[in-house]
C-alpha cells in the first residue's frame, strides 16, 4: 500500500505543550499535506509542503519533509484546547499522463488538548 | 460561499436499496472527488473526476458508480446498498492537484 501511516495513532497532552505528528511513506511523493479534522465535520487543509522543500511554517505549525527517509512530522506549538481534533497526512502520487495527483490519507492522529 | 455541500447527510438503508449522493460545489473546481471514511482506516479513495464528462476509479470503487454531468456536481451511486458500505462519506474537490476542499460528510447505515 502507498498508503501514509501516523505516529501515535493517539497524544494527549496539556494546553501550552508542544504537539508532534509523524507520518511515514513509502514511494516518491510530489507533495505531501496536512489535514485536520474535527469531531463530526469534514477535513481542512492546513498546510502543503512539495517534495523539494524541507520545512514550511504557518502560524503555529511547523512541518518538516525528509524525503531520503520518506517521514515528515507536524509540529503544533503552545497547544490550545481548540486544538483537540485528528491530523492526517495525505501523499500526492503522479497518475497518469494528466498531472493528476493521487491523494492518499493515512489513519490520523487523534490529538487531546487539556486545559 | 457554500463551498462543498453535500446532501443527504444522513441516510438509512435496507440491504438492497440504492440511493444517490449529491455533491455539489460553487468554486468553479475542476477536480472532484468522492471519499469514505471508516474507523482506524483513515479516508480511502472510491472515485475521481478531472473534468466535466470524466470520471475515473479510485482504490475501492466496486459497488459505487459516479457521473459528473455538470462541472459543479458529481453524483455517488449505490445500486444494490450492502451493510459494508455502511461509512461517513466525504466529496472533496480542488482547482489543482493542491489543496482539497471537503464537505461536512455524508452517514449511510446500511442494515
Amino acid at each position: 500500500s502507498q498508503q501514509g501511516e501516523e505516529d501515535p495513532q493517539a497524544l494527549s497532552i496539556q494546553e501550552g505543550e508542544n504537539a508532534t505528528m509523524n507520518c511515514s511513506y513509502k514511494t516518491s511523493i510530489n507533495n505531501l499535506q496536512w489535514y485536520r479534522q474535527n469531531s463530526g465535520r469534514g477535513l481542512v487543509h492546513l498546510i502543503l509542503i512539495r517534495s523539494n522543500e524541507r520545512e514550511k511554517h504557518s502560524g503555529r505549525l511547523r512541518v518538516t519533509l525528509d524525503t531520503s527517509k520518506k517521514s515528515s512530522s507536524l509540529l503544533i506549538t503552545a497547544s490550545r484546547a481548540a486544538d483537540t481534533a485528528s491530523y492526517f497526512c495525505a501523499t500526492a502520487y503522479g497518475v497518469g499522463g494528466w498531472g493528476y495527483n493521487k491523494l492518499i490519507f493515512g489513519a490520523g492522529t487523534r490529538l487531546a488538548v487539556h486545559p | 460561499n457554500a463551498g462543498v455541500t453535500q446532501t443527504p447527510k444522513f441516510r438509512v438503508l435496507k440491504t438492497g436499496q440504492s440511493m444517490t449522493l449529491l455533491c455539489a460545489q460553487d468554486m468553479n473546481h475542476e477536480y472532484m472527488y468522492w471519499y469514505r471514511q471508516d474507523p482506524g482506516m483513515g479516508l480511502r479513495l472510491i472515485h475521481y473526476s478531472v473534468g466535466e464528462g470524466t470520471t475515473a476509479k479510485g482504490e475501492v470503487p466496486d459497488g459505487y458508480n459516479v457521473s459528473r454531468l455538470k462541472k459543479q456536481n458529481f453524483l455517488l451511486g449505490l445500486e444494490s446498498a450492502a451493510p459494508s458500505q455502511t461509512s461517513v462519506y466525504f466529496c472533496a474537490s480542488s482547482l489543482n492537484t493542491g489543496e482539497l476542499f471537503f464537505g461536512e460528510g455524508s452517514r449511510l447505515t446500511v442494515l
